[in-house]
């Protein structure tokens, strides 16, 4: 099956302006996840979306950053605008709906750089 | 709240030879899963292994075994017979499982590197 799409792979702009990412889950999987890593660091939730309503944004700097799922499939990060501290790899993940011992599986990440 | 710790910033190992990677938690859910996974340099991130909070046994994927004790809350990660391709950096994940809500993000401790000598 194909994995998690996740696009671009890399963006560099600068801060103040505007970035958004694109994320396609595995066929079937009712769950998506975006998670931040910052470099040197393990990933953390910014939102959880179980087909397309939001479950956990506690996380999410709401004040710059959104997200949508859209028809429950493919999904939107954006932030605008940008500061340096969200240098960092965005990674998308996904899981089917049912199942603890289901695992998450992880896009390649969109690596951001902010000048 | 749930909390990963994993005090080896870095490892290293011979070829050949076993490496253990500790990971301790803490959390007030009865129920949870303890996710291992493992990150090359070029950024994916691979799943490894999975222990279940109520599994009596430990968990076993090919040279990867899991070393559960739950009174300690210990999940520490044994690779069997270093290779090379195994230098990567590791991380352990709790995700809680809700029957309401079903919710099973992760939280991740901040990862050992591993490097495989030959």
């Amino acid at each position: 099956e194909a994995g998690v799409a996740q696009s671009p792979r890399y963006k560099i702009i600068e801060k103040r302006q505007s970035v958004a990412f694109w994320c396609n889950p595995i066929s079937g999987h009712a769950t998506l996840y975006w998670y931040q890593q910052i470099l040197g660091q393990g990933p953390k939730l910014l939102i959880q979306f179980q087909n397309n309503g939001v479950v956990d944004d506690s996380q999410l700097p709401k004040d710059r950053f959104s997200a949508e799922r859209l028809k429950g499939v493919d999904s939107t990060l954006k932030i605008q605008p940008a500061k340096l501290e969200d240098s960092a790899v965005y990674l998308c993940a996904s899981s089917p709906l049912g199942g603890a011992n289901q695992p998450q599986h992880f896009g390649d990440g969109t690596r951001l750089s902010i000048l | 709240a749930q909390k990963i710790t994993q005090t080896q910033p870095g490892m290293f190992v011979q070829e050949k030879e076993a490496v253990t990677l500790d990971c301790t938690y803490d959390t007030s859910d009865p129920s949870y899963g303890l996710f291992w996974y493992k990150q090359p340099s070029s950024g994916e991130m691979i799943f490894l292994i999975y222990q279940g909070s109520y599994d009596q046994q430990n968990a076993t994927e090919g040279r990867y075994s899991l070393n559960f004790q739950k009174a300690r809350k210990s999940a520490n990660l044994v690779i069997s017979a270093s290779q090379l391709g195994d230098s990567a950096m590791y991380f352990c994940a709790m995700g809680g499982f809700f029957m309401d809500t079903g919710r099973r993000a992760l939280t991740f401790g901040s990862g050992t590197r591993l490097q495989v000598q030959p």
